[in-house]
């Protein structure tokens, strides 16, 4: 099993639409999940972190489901600007340190 | 300047050649990463360091060389590299290394092209 997992996608939803994406891991002792978007040919960016059960910031919520080792991150009345790639990431816990480990990223596009 | 820097942008190198990226990171983190980044490839952690201090290296081949002169700079030293390492180079920082909160803060890259 990978250590984080996402669905390559590509979504492709109608501007308005809700839209979820599923992320699991594997390390059961890890602490802090979270959701980071990369727009074409850039860098990462900080969306969301999500340390307990869940996490809300306009638009957008992230869950965190422990017991199934996965995080959710759901996006409301989307808008073209939402197309990216969003990446999921945990900091699992290795030898005594939390160290980054990274989805390979669930690509949304948003059209009129 | 502010957040995390990364020169060059774009390079092309041929499998002879030496080159060098470079990050900068003007938000006062003690914690420097470097990866890189694959098409249809997770992000892959290459080195960690905290303090200047290599803290891990993720089996990367010895064509990679870093170095953390203070904890603000990192340079990437990149010697007979094979057409494979073709990829986006991410340079991060972090507050500190290890602990379990901690998020990356991302420079642009550097898109690099093996010939």
């Amino acid at each position: 099993r990978k250590e984080v997992e996402q669905d390559p996608g590509p979504f492709n939803v109608p501007e308005g639409a809700t839209v979820a994406f599923n992320c699991t891991y594997s390390n059961s002792a890890s602490q802090s999940f979270f959701w980071y978007r990369q727009d074409c040919r850039k860098e990462p960016k900080l969306l969301m972190s999500v340390y307990s059960s869940g996490n809300e910031d306009g638009r957008f919520t992230a869950q965190l489901n422990r017991a199934s080792q996965y995080i959710s991150l759901l996006i409301r009345d989307s808008k073209l600007s939402d197309s990216a790639t969003y990446l999921c990431a945990v900091n699992k816990l290795y030898e005594g340190s939390y160290i980054p480990t990274f989805g390979r990223g669930t690509s949304l596009i948003v059209h009129p | 300047e502010t957040g995390v820097t990364q020169t060059p942008r774009h390079l092309v190198m041929g499998m002879t050649n030496k080159k060098s990226l470079k990050c900068e990171q003007h938000l006062g983190h003690n914690a420097m990463y470097w990866y890189k980044q694959s098409a249809k490839k997770p992000l892959e952690l290459m080195f960690v360091y905290s303090l200047e201090e290599r803290v891990e290296n993720n089996s990367v081949p010895s064509r990679f060389s870093p170095e953390c002169p203070n904890s603000s700079h990192l340079f990437l030293h990149l010697h007979t590299l094979q057409p494979e390492d073709s990829a986006l180079y991410l340079c991060a920082s972090s507050q500190v290394a290890g602990g379990p909160r901690e998020t990356q803060y991302f420079g642009p890259g550097t898109r690099l092209l093996v010939l």
